[in-house]
C-alpha cells in the first residue's frame, strides 16, 4: 500500500502570498495518477487537479500541480480568501486502495 | 448537473448494521466507477470501496474487508453500502463519489455514529 506524506501539516500565509503544498509517496506512483482536494469546513471535498497537473473544470489558474515519481507539488500562486481550507492529496488508478494524505491546513496568517 | 445524494445515516450501537444508500443524477451512471470515502470527525479522509460498472468487480479498504459491502442498481442509479458488525472507529461522514479515476463529483455526506 502506497502511504502518503503531505507537509507542513500547517502553512500560515496572508492573502495574496504564493502557497507550496508538498505531497510525498512511499512508492512511485505510476503514470502520475495523483489527485488534489479542496475541503472547507462543513463541506464535502472538491478535485482541484487530476494527472498530477490537469486542473478540473472551473478550477481558477492560481491552482497548479506539478511533480512526477514519488514528490508532488500544489502550488497556489496569489492566495484569495476563498483559497484557506484543508488540502489533501491522493493517488489513484488500478491498484487499490486509492489512498488520501493527511491533509495540509492552509490557514491565514 | 451531476448530483449524487446520501441517505441512511444515523446512530447505531456497536455490532449493529446499517445500510446507506447513494443516488446518482445527471450523468450516464453505467459508464463509472463508484467509491465510498470517509472522514471520521476532526480526521482526514479514507479510501473504503469502490465498483465498478457492472457491479462485478469490488475493492475494500482492508479495516472494513468482511464487514462492509459495496453494491449499485444501475436501474435504480443507485449506490449502497451494507456495513455489519459496527464498531466505534467507522463513526464518520461517508461521502459517496464518482470515479472518473480520480473522486470528481462528491455528495454531501451522510453521518454515522457507531455509539451505546
Amino acid at each position: 500500500e502506497i502511504v502518503l506524506t503531505q507537509s507542513p501539516g500547517t502553512l500560515s500565509l496572508s492573502p495574496g502570498e504564493r502557497a507550496t503544498l508538498s505531497c510525498r509517496a512511499s512508492q512511485t506512483i505510476t503514470n502520475n495518477y495523483l489527485a488534489w482536494y479542496q475541503q472547507k469546513p462543513g463541506q464535502a471535498p472538491r478535485l482541484l487537479i487530476s494527472g498530477a497537473s490537469n486542473r478540473a473544470t472551473g478550477i481558477p489558474d492560481r491552482f497548479s500541480g506539478s511533480g512526477s515519481g514519488t514528490d508532488f507539488t500544489l502550488t497556489i500562486s496569489r492566495l484569495e480568501p476563498e483559497d484557506f481550507a484543508v488540502y489533501y492529496c491522493q493517488k489513484y488508478g488500478t491498484s487499490p486502495p486509492h489512498t488520501f494524505g493527511q491533509g495540509t491546513k492552509l490557514e491565514i496568517k | 448537473e451531476v448530483q449524487l445524494v446520501e441517505s441512511g445515516g444515523g446512530l447505531v450501537q456497536p455490532g449493529g448494521s446499517l445500510r446507506l444508500s447513494c443516488a446518482a443524477s445527471g450523468f450516464t451512471y453505467t459508464t463509472y466507477y463508484m467509491t465510498w470515502v470517509r472522514q471520521a470527525p476532526g480526521k482526514g479522509l479514507e479510501w473504503v470501496a469502490s465498483i465498478n460498472q457492472d457491479g462485478s468487480k469490488k475493492n475494500y479498504v482492508d479495516s472494513v474487508k468482511g464487514r462492509f459491502t459495496i453494491s449499485r442498481d444501475n436501474a435504480k442509479k443507485s449506490l449502497y453500502l451494507q456495513m455489519n458488525s459496527l464498531r466505534a472507529e467507522d463513526t464518520a461522514v461517508y461521502y459517496c463519489t464518482r470515479e472518473n479515476w480520480s473522486q470528481d463529483y462528491w455528495g454531501q455526506g451522510a453521518l454515522v455514529t457507531v455509539s451505546s
